[in-house]
C-alpha cells in the first residue's frame, strides 16, 4: 500500500511553544521522507528530510525523528514564530531506489497564535 | 539558482476543452514529477519524466498526459477536462537519483466550469 497519515489536521500553538506532527507509512519499502511547508499561493518548500539509515535530524528549529519498525515519523518544530503558520506535509517514498514517487499526507495546518 | 517556473498561473477552460501546462525544472536537474493537488485529495502522483521517458505513473485515467523536452522542460496535457479536473496542478524537479529532494513549483492552478 502506499499510505500516509498525517496528524492532527489542525494545530494551534501559542508562540514560543513547540509544535509536533506525526505521520505513518504502510510501505516497507519507503526509505526517503522529506517533509514541505505550503504557503498560501505557493508551492510546497521542502523544509527537512530524513532516510531510513537515520533516527533523527535537526537544522535549528526543526527536528524529525523516524522509527522504521513502528512505520512513523515525526515533525517537531521548538520555538514557534508567527512565520511558521502554515500548511505541512510529510510524505514518503514508494517503492526502492531509484523512484522518485513519493505518497503524501493530507497536511497538517499549523496556526502559531502571537 | 532559479528555482522551478511553472506557466500560466492560472488557466481557465470549459470542459471538454484540452490544456496543456508547462514547466521549467532547476538547471541541472534531469527529473520532473507531476502532481495534482485538491482540497479533498491532497497531493496525488500524477507521472514522473526522466532524460525524456515516462518512468513512473499515478492513477489517473489516460486524458492526462506527459512529455519531456531534451532541454529536461515538461508539460502536461489534460484532454476533455471535466469539473472534476479544477486543481493545482504541480510540478517537481530532481536530480533523478533515486530518494533526491523534489522541489516544487508555485503551480498552475486550473480552473474547468
Amino acid at each position: 500500500g502506499e499510505n500516509v497519515e498525517q496528524h492532527p489536521s489542525t494545530l494551534s500553538v501559542q508562540e514560543g511553544d513547540s509544535a509536533v506532527i506525526k505521520c505513518t507509512y504502510s510501505d516497507s519499502a519507503s526509505n526517503y521522507f522529506p517533509w514541505y511547508k505550503q504557503e498560501l499561493g505557493k508551492g510546497p518548500q521542502l523544509i527537512i528530510d530524513i532516510r531510513s539509515n537515520v533516527g533523527e535530524k535537526k537544522d535549528q528549529r526543526i527536528a524529525v525523528t523516524l522509527n522504521k519498525t513502528a512505520k512513523h515519523f515525526s515533525l517537531h518544530i521548538t520555538e514557534t514564530q508567527p512565520e511558521d503558520s502554515a500548511v505541512y506535509f510529510c510524505a514518503a517514498s514508494i517503492g526502492r531506489n531509484g523512484n522518485n514517487r513519493l505518497a503524501f499526507g493530507k497536511g497538517n495546518q499549523v496556526v502559531v497564535i502571537p | 539558482k532559479a528555482g522551478v517556473t511553472q506557466t500560466p498561473r492560472y488557466l481557465i477552460k470549459t470542459r471538454g476543452q484540452q490544456v496543456t501546462l508547462s514547466c521549467s525544472p532547476i538547471s541541472g536537474h534531469r527529473s520532473v514529477s507531476w502532481y495534482q493537488q485538491t482540497p479533498g485529495q491532497g497531493l496525488q502522483f500524477l507521472f514522473e519524466y526522466f532524460s525524456e521517458t515516462q518512468r513512473n505513473k499515478g492513477n489517473f485515467p489516460g486524458r492526462f498526459s506527459g512529455r519531456q523536452f531534451s532541454n529536461s522542460r515538461s508539460e502536461m496535457n489534460v484532454s476533455t477536462l471535466e469539473l472534476g479536473d479544477s486543481a493545482l496542478y504541480l510540478c517537481a524537479s530532481s536530480s533523478g537519483v533515486g530518494g533526491s529532494p523534489l522541489h516544487f513549483g508555485n503551480g498552475t492552478r486550473l480552473t474547468v466550469t
